[in-house]
């Protein structure tokens, strides 16, 4: 079935170091969703992407969909404490079903 | 408030008692979603339904049910947990826009434990 994998599983970093995680489906996606999780709660959206090699920014982070519409990524620039948690990538699949991505657990040294 | 509900938040059971998850939503939303999360595997979808009277398997739908009789209502029926469906289960919903489902808002939560 299809498979949406993310790289790192974890990172940690110093406050002030940036971020970057990575998504990849193993199918093409109409569109890609951003989601965090803090410690302890529930997903949260973030943005959404929908056409090939779109680039959209919210304050300190970056979001880029591939051109094949196959990949992601989330860049943070200059982490702070705030940002800590666990981010997803998701995406539509067949039949209107949903898949996430594996995440990327953040952890910011102070 | 708009949100998405769900209960028990915490639930320990034994080995084939049947038990059902509730989520509700008050946001009118057409799509609503069953996930389970488990450390390293991120949120399998595990049943979800596009509109009242219509639900579809998801990608781990073994040993689990759901129904949709009315549209705010999605609750989730293990009908004999087993010590392999314990885990973080998470309800969502969303508004369905043509044929791509639009920002997914989820409940809080429930940790499950089959013992």
């Amino acid at each position: 079935g299809q498979q949406v994998m993310q790289i790192p599983q974890y990172q940690h970093v110093q406050e002030g170091e940036d971020f970057t995680t990575y998504c990849n489906s193993s199918t093409t996606l109409s569109n890609i969703q951003w989601y965090k999780q803090r410690p302890g709660g529930h997903p949260v959206f973030l943005i959404q992407l929908v056409k090939s090699g779109e680039v959209k920014k919210q304050k300190r982070l970056t979001f880029q969909f591939g051109e094949a519409k196959k990949n992601s990524s989330l860049h943070i620039t200059a982490t702070q404490t705030t940002d800590v948690g666990t981010y997803f990538c998701a995406g539509p699949g067949y039949g209107n079903q949903f898949y996430f991505g594996t995440g990327t657990s953040l952890t910011v040294i102070p | 408030e708009a949100q998405v509900t769900q209960n028990p938040r915490y639930l320990i059971t034994v080995t084939g008692k049947k038990l059902t998850v509730t989520c509700s939503q008050n946001m009118n939303h057409e799509y609503m979603s069953w996930y389970r999360q488990d450390p390293g595997l991120g949120l399998r979808q595990i049943y979800y339904s596009m509109n009242v009277e219509v639900t579809d398997k998801g990608d781990v739908p073994e040993g689990y049910k759901v129904s949709r009789k009315e549209k705010r209502n999605f609750p989730l029926i293990l009908e004999s947990p087993s010590p392999n469906q314990t885990s973080l289960y998470f309800c969502a919903s969303s508004p369905f826009i043509g044929y791509n489902t639009d920002t997914q808002y989820f409940g809080p939560g429930t940790r499950l434990t089959v013992l």
